[in-house]
């Protein structure tokens, strides 16, 4: 496809369950970003792969979040145990090299009840 | 202290009016500027880089002023259609993410 295409778009789960997102970025862009945003707040950064590896994961709030980009391509979020504070919707972004403009998905709105 | 604060608004202008937005930054060791446009319950998008020379697009203008670390959005004419949320965006020299402000929300009222 033409752009950033993230699934599921919404998703529900019951708290303490697994959940993953999917984000398919654009074709050849390297730089893969998942951000988060909650309702009236900009998007705050999850973690950045340039290709296969996750270059700064800095942004990842506790070890029950994961991701990877195994191929150097499409990239997973793992979040592991749910909690209600998790609900947002996180947004997935490519670029073709780290500082140029991002590219982002529509994004996945997840709701922990 | 946040990387990146805008007044959040709401604006809510007239057709036709002209409407200014600012975003200061803190770190110094910016090096990437832009403004994103988000839609209610859409992703963001680019709306334009900002260049330190200030550049221009149609109905809007962008500055950077280094000194003082703020970047602007003018919209002039504005339309029913501009109505939505800017985010103000920095990458910081170095660093690969992104930083967002919370976003400024614009409503063009008929």
């Amino acid at each position: 496809g033409a752009g950033v295409s993230q699934t599921p778009s919404n998703k529900v789960t019951e708290k303490g369950k697994y959940v993953e997102l999917r984000c398919d970025p654009i074709s050849g862009h390297t730089a893969l970003y998942w951000y988060r945003q909650s309702l009236g707040q900009g998007p705050e950064f999850l973690i950045y792969f340039q290709g296969t590896g996750a270059a700064d994961d800095s942004g990842l709030p506790n070890d029950r979040f994961f991701a990877v980009r195994p191929e150097g391509s499409v990239s997973t979020l793992k979040i592991q145990r749910t909690e209600r504070g998790d609900s947002a919707v996180y947004l997935c972004a490519s670029s073709p090299y780290g500082v140029a403009e991002a590219f982002f998905g529509q994004g996945t709105r997840l709701t922990v009840v | 202290r946040k990387e990146v604060e805008q007044d959040p608004g709401p604006f809510n202008v007239p057709e036709g009016a002209t409407v200014a937005f600012n975003c200061t930054y803190s770190n110094s060791a910016s090096q990437s500027f832009f403004w994103y446009r988000q839609d209610c319950r859409k992703e963001p998008k680019l709306l334009m880089s900002v260049y330190s020379s200030g550049n221009e697009d149609g109905r809007f203008t962008a500055q950077l002023n280094r000194a003082s670390q703020y970047i602007s959005l003018l919209i002039r004419d504005s339309k029913l259609s501009d109505s939505a949320t800017y985010l103000c965006v920095v990458n910081i020299g170095g660093r690969h993410q992104f930083y967002f402000g919370t976003g400024t929300s614009l409503t063009v009222i008929p």
